[in-house]
Formats: structure tokens, sequence, C-alpha cells
């Protein structure tokens, strides 16, 4: 089955720089590939997510790329602010399911410090 | 837009014991997705429903069962629960008429098992 690998676990950055998260998927016919932010004691908020018809997609301070002949994708963040601080997930969902089952990565920790 | 909503918030139960957890979909959104989320880790797909029937399964036991609602909502049951099911459980719901369904989150309804 599917398999996503996320990298790094923890990522420590000062305000205002970039921070980036990786992640490799394993099945090449998953085509549906969101980001999740986590805050403590809440529920993995829908961020951006990317289609694999698109090489890049982006929101304000966030874009996602994805390069489907790796099978890697990845969330970059600009100008980080402290509110960016939480843990992120990857995610993909394998095409041979049938239906909208996502499977995750195991989460970068942000830590944003001004 | 109350979006998705979980009960109970936490709970505490036994080992041996059974409990039920409750979801309501955000509005407008007819599909719904049960997710395990241990401490430290990405959520797990235990399941997902649509049109009162359970249509997809992830690599839980079948003491894991659950049920929709003609008004969409859905609740999670976990049989003769163990130790190992203490963790975060999510609902997420999707919306109709979409390739990719994006899948939005509840608050999540922590269980620790004594």
């Amino acid at each position: 089955g599917e398999n996503v690998e996320q990298h790094p676990s923890t990522l420590s950055v000062q305000e205002g720089d970039s921070a980036v998260i990786k992640c490799t998927y394993s099945d090449s016919a998953s085509n549906y590939f969101p980001w999740y932010k986590q805050e403590l004691g809440k529920g993995p908020q829908l961020i951006i997510d990317i289609r694999s018809n698109v090489g890049e997609k982006k929101d304000q301070r966030i874009a996602v790329t994805l390069n489907k002949t790796a099978k890697h994708f990845s969330l970059h963040i600009t100008e980080t602010q402290p509110e960016d601080s939480a843990v992120y997930f990857c995610a993909a969902r394998p095409m041979n399911t049938g239906f909208q089952k996502l499977v995750f990565g195991t989460g970068t920790r942000l830590l944003v410090s001004p | 837009d109350a979006g998705v909503t979980q009960s109970p918030t936490h709970l505490i139960k036994t080992r041996g014991q059974q409990v039920t957890l409750r979801c309501s979909p955000k509005s407008g959104h007819d599909t719904v997705s049960w997710y395990q989320q241990a401490l430290g880790q990405g959520p797990q797909f235990i399941f997902q429903y649509y049109e009162e029937e359970e249509r997809q399964r992830g690599n839980f036991p079948d003491r894991f069962s659950g049920h929709q609602f003609p008004n969409y909502s859905s609740e999670l049951n976990v049989n003769a629960l163990l130790l190992g099911d203490s963790a975060l459980y999510l609902c997420a719901s999707s919306p109709p008429g979409q390739d990719y369904n994006e899948q939005f989150f509840g608050p999540g309804t922590r269980l620790t098992v004594l």
C-alpha cells in the first residue's frame, strides 16, 4: 500500500526565515496531496493541497510543489511568523483504494522563534 | 458554519469496555471518514461512510465499527477496549461532487483507556 515519508521531524527557524518540509510517496498512482496544520489540542486544518496534474500552487506565504517523476512534494512557508508554529502533516490519496482514504506522513514540528 | 463537530471532547474508559464517539459533518458534506491519531503520529484511516454504508476500511479490527445516519452524522464504536486504543479519534467530512474530496477535520475526541 501507499507509504508517505516526511522530513524533517522537527524544524526550528527564526521569524522571517523560510521553512521547507519534504515528503515522498510510494504509490505512483496517487493523485491528491493535501497539507494539514495541527495546533496543540486541535484537529488538523487543511492549509493547501495540490492535484497530480499541477506542479506548483501558491497561497500567500504558502506554496506546495509536486515532482511526480521523483514522487516528491514539498511545503514552502515564506516570511515565517510565530503563529506558524505547529505540527504539519503531508498526505497522499492512493488511487488504488478507489475512494478518498488519505495516507499521512509522520509530521513535522515547526517552531518559529521571535 | 459550525464546521465538523465531535463529542465528547475527552473520554476515559477501562480495558474491556465499549465506547461510542459522535461526529456531525460540516454543513453540505455527505461523506464522513474516521481516523485514529496516536501521540506523536499522523492520523491513520479507520473507515469511511457514504450514503449510510461503510465503503472503505483501513487496517483496523472488527472491534471498530461505525454508522452513518440519514442526516450524514456518524458514530464510531469500539468494543473490548485495549490500552493501545488510547488515541485522538478524528472525524473528517467531505463535500459531494468533487473528484478529490478535500477532507475537513473536527477537533477530535481524546480517548484514554486505563
